[in-house]
Order: C-alpha cells, then sequence, then structure tokens
C-alpha cells in the first residue's frame, strides 16, 4: 500500500504559519478520525504534536494544530521558531487488511 | 515518568536473525499497546506491527509476515521484535512506541531507537 502525501519540503520566516497536507485515501485519511502528526529532529526519535486530527497532547505548544477535510489532513504551524525545524510525518489509521498504520512520506520544514 | 529504553545496536549478516528489546517503565505495561516502527538511513517511518501487552496478541504489515515475531514478558515490562532472513534493506533504525488513542493508533512515548546494520 502507498505512503500518504506529503509534500518533500516548505519553508518559511519565523513568525510566519504554515501549513503541511497529508493526502490519502477513503480508506484511511477519508474514513477515520484518526490521523497523527510527529515532529523529528535529526538523530531523535520522532514526537506527537497531533492525535486524532485535532488533539494536543500534554506539553505540545498551541501554535501546532491540526485539520482534515475529505481525504487530505493539515498540520498548521504558527508563529515559525527556529526550533520548529524538523521532519515531520503523518500517519493515518487504515482499514487495510495490509496494514493497521499508515505514514506519509515526510516533510523536511526549513525555518529561513 | 514514562520510558522506554531499547537495547544497542546491532551488526549482523545477511540470512541472520536480529532480536531487539524495549523495556518499559512509569506506567501499567499491560495497559498499552507496544508498536515497532522502523526508519532506514535518510528514508521515513514504516510501521511494522504491534503488540498487546495483556493478551501477547499481535498483528504484522503485511511486508514483513513470515519474518517478523513480537513477543513480550511481562514479568519485567519488556517487548520483543524479532526479524529473520535478515537482507541489506532491513539495515535500520527500529524504534518502539506506546500506542494511544481511541485505536492505540498513535504513538505518545518513543524508544531511543536500536540501529541494526545488516552486511557481509
Amino acid at each position: 500500500q502507498s505512503a500518504l502525501t506529503q509534500p518533500a519540503s516548505v519553508s518559511g520566516s519565523p513568525g510566519q504559519s504554515i501549513t503541511i497536507s497529508c493526502t490519502g485515501t477513503s480508506s484511511d485519511v477519508g474514513d477515520y478520525n484518526y490521523v497523527s502528526w510527529y515532529q523529528q529532529h535529526p538523530g531523535k526519535a520522532p514526537k506527537l504534536m497531533i492525535y486524532e486530527v485535532t488533539n494536543r497532547p500534554s506539553g505540545v505548544s498551541n501554535r501546532f494544530s491540526g485539520s482534515k477535510s475529505g481525504n487530505t489532513a493539515s498540520l498548521t504551524i504558527s508563529g515559525l521558531q527556529a526550533e520548529d525545524e524538523a521532519h515531520y510525518y503523518c500517519s493515518s489509521y487504515t482499514s487495510s487488511s495490509t496494514l493497521v498504520v499508515l505514514f506519509g512520506g515526510g516533510t523536511k520544514l526549513t525555518v529561513l | 515518568q514514562v520510558q522506554l529504553v531499547q537495547s544497542g545496536a546491532e551488526v549482523k549478516k545477511p540470512g541472520a536473525s536480529v532480536k531487539v528489546s524495549c523495556k518499559a517503565s512509569g506506567y501499567t505495561f499491560t495497559a498499552y499497546y507496544i508498536h515497532w516502527v522502523r526508519q532506514a538511513p535518510g528514508q521515513g517511518l514504516e510501521w511494522m506491527g504491534w503488540i498487546n501487552p495483556n493478551s501477547g496478541g499481535a498483528n504484522y504489515a503485511q511486508t514483513f509476515e513470515g519474518r517478523v515475531t513480537m513477543t513480550r514478558d511481562t514479568s519485567i515490562s519488556t517487548a520483543y521484535i524479532e526479524l529473520s532472513s535478515l537482507r541489506s534493506g532491513d539495515t535500520a533504525v527500529y524504534y518502539c512506541a506506546r500506542g494511544m488513542g481511541m485505536l492505540a493508533e498513535s504513538f505518545d512515548y518513543w524508544g531511543q531507537g536500536s540501529l541494526v546494520t545488516v552486511s557481509s
């Protein structure tokens, strides 16, 4: 099964807002509100930023928000900061018989 | 505090097997699924499967069916993944992660990762 589709890279200046998209199908993103987003800095384990489309775990800044429309989920980061520069991955529960969780290919966020 | 501590790096020859451990602390081990996710060098994340530490039941991504086994030892709050018939494409960092959410489909705590290198 193909990975969820994310842009390879996005960029923004400090203080700006950016949005990262995550496109799936009606078997995953479109049919379930079980989309998560992870931040990964080089050499580190991923960190959960958003779960179940819009929920932030305790301790995650409210500058991070999630949404979904149809088969596409989005992560928005407002008030960009230098430490936001990282890779971001989306994931979704899927009804595929071959998988339970499907990841996106990842997006590199560069803070200019 | 919740912690998942994994075993160290391994170097294996093609065709061999590897077993990675993941020791949980700071929460009730049997209350949360443990997932395994791997990341090849410079690549994205790939979900491998989960184990229910309470029942021992497991569910594997079809890509790995027949080559992967996930087990646990509740007496020491430790989960294991064993991957057999290793090939160069299995070179990756292997992570364990705790499942949370309605379907345990999100991963709120991660191990530090275990690098497995497959090389002749």
